[in-house]
C-alpha cells in the first residue's frame, strides 16, 4: 500500500459547483498535512495547511484533517475556472530525516 | 523577489551528456530539497540538505549528485544522461526538515 493515496481524476466541474478532493494515508505519524496547488508548468504553490485533525479555513477553501480515518480533504466552494489546476496533498511526520510525501495529485478543470 | 529560482527552466541534451541545475533560495531556510516529478506528474523527494549536509538520500542512481556550497544554495549534477531521467527537477526549501516547503519553477529536463 502506498503511503498517500490520492485519486488522479481529471475532475471537471461546472463553475460555480463544489469541489471535494480527498487522500488517504497510511502512516500514523503523519502529523502536518498540506494541500498544494499545482498550475500548468509551474511549480507547487502552498494552498492550506492544518496541524492534526481538524478544520481549517481560507477564503473558498476548507482543509478538513481526520487522522482516526487517515483522510483528508479539500473543499473548493463556488469554484472558478482560475481554480483549474492540479491539486497535490502532501503530508509529514516532521521528524529529523523526514520530507513532505505527496500524493499523485487531482487534476480539476472548472468550465465557464 | 523569486524566493527559489532554479536554472535552467528547459534543457534538452542527448544521452550520454552530464549536466547540472542550479537552485538558490532567499528564503533564509536552512533545508534545501530536490524533488522529481514524472509525467504522471507524482512529485518524489531526491535528496535534502540541512544547513549544506545531506540528511535525505533516496534511492537515485549515483549519476546523481547534489551539491550544497552553502545553505542558500543546492545544485544538482546528472552523469551520463539517460532517456529515463527525463522529468521536471523541483528544488524546495524549508524553514526545518519536514515542514512546508517552498518550490521553485522546475526544470524541464528533455533527454534525448
Amino acid at each position: 500500500q502506498k503511503e498517500v493515496e490520492q485519486d488522479p481524476g481529471p475532475l471537471s466541474v461546472p463553475e460555480g459547483a463544489i469541489v471535494s478532493l480527498n487522500c488517504t494515508y497510511s502512516n500514523s505519524a503523519f502529523q502536518y498535512f498540506m494541500w498544494y496547488r499545482q498550475y500548468s508548468r509551474k511549480g507547487p504553490e502552498l494552498l492550506m495547511y492544518t496541524y492534526s485533525s481538524g478544520n481549517k479555513e481560507d477564503g473558498r477553501f476548507t482543509a478538513q484533517v481526520d487522522k482516526s480515518s487517515k483522510y483528508i480533504s479539500l473543499f473548493i466552494r463556488d469554484s472558478q475556472p482560475s481554480d483549474s489546476a492540479t491539486y497535490l496533498c502532501a503530508m509529514s511526520a516532521r521528524q529529523a530525516g523526514t520530507a513532505l510525501i505527496f500524493g499523485k495529485g487531482t487534476t480539476l478543470s472548472v468550465s465557464s | 523577489d523569486t524566493a527559489v529560482s532554479q536554472t535552467p527552466k528547459y534543457l534538452v541534451t542527448q544521452m550520454g551528456n552530464d549536466k547540472s541545475i542550479k537552485c538558490e533560495q532567499n528564503l533564509g531556510h536552512d533545508t534545501m530539497y530536490w524533488y522529481k516529478q514524472d509525467s504522471k506528474k507524482f512529485l518524489k523527494i531526491m535528496f535534502s540538505y540541512n544547513n549544506k549536509e545531506l540528511i535525505i538520500n533516496e534511492t537515485v542512481p549515483n549519476r546523481f549528485s547534489p551539491k550544497s556550497p552553502d545553505k542558500a544554495h543546492l545544485n544538482l549534477h546528472i552523469n551520463s544522461l539517460e532517456l529515463g531521467d527525463s522529468a521536471v527537477y523541483f528544488c524546495a526549501s524549508s524553514r526545518v526538515s519536514g515542514n512546508t516547503i517552498y518550490f521553485g519553477e522546475g526544470s524541464w529536463l528533455t533527454v534525448v
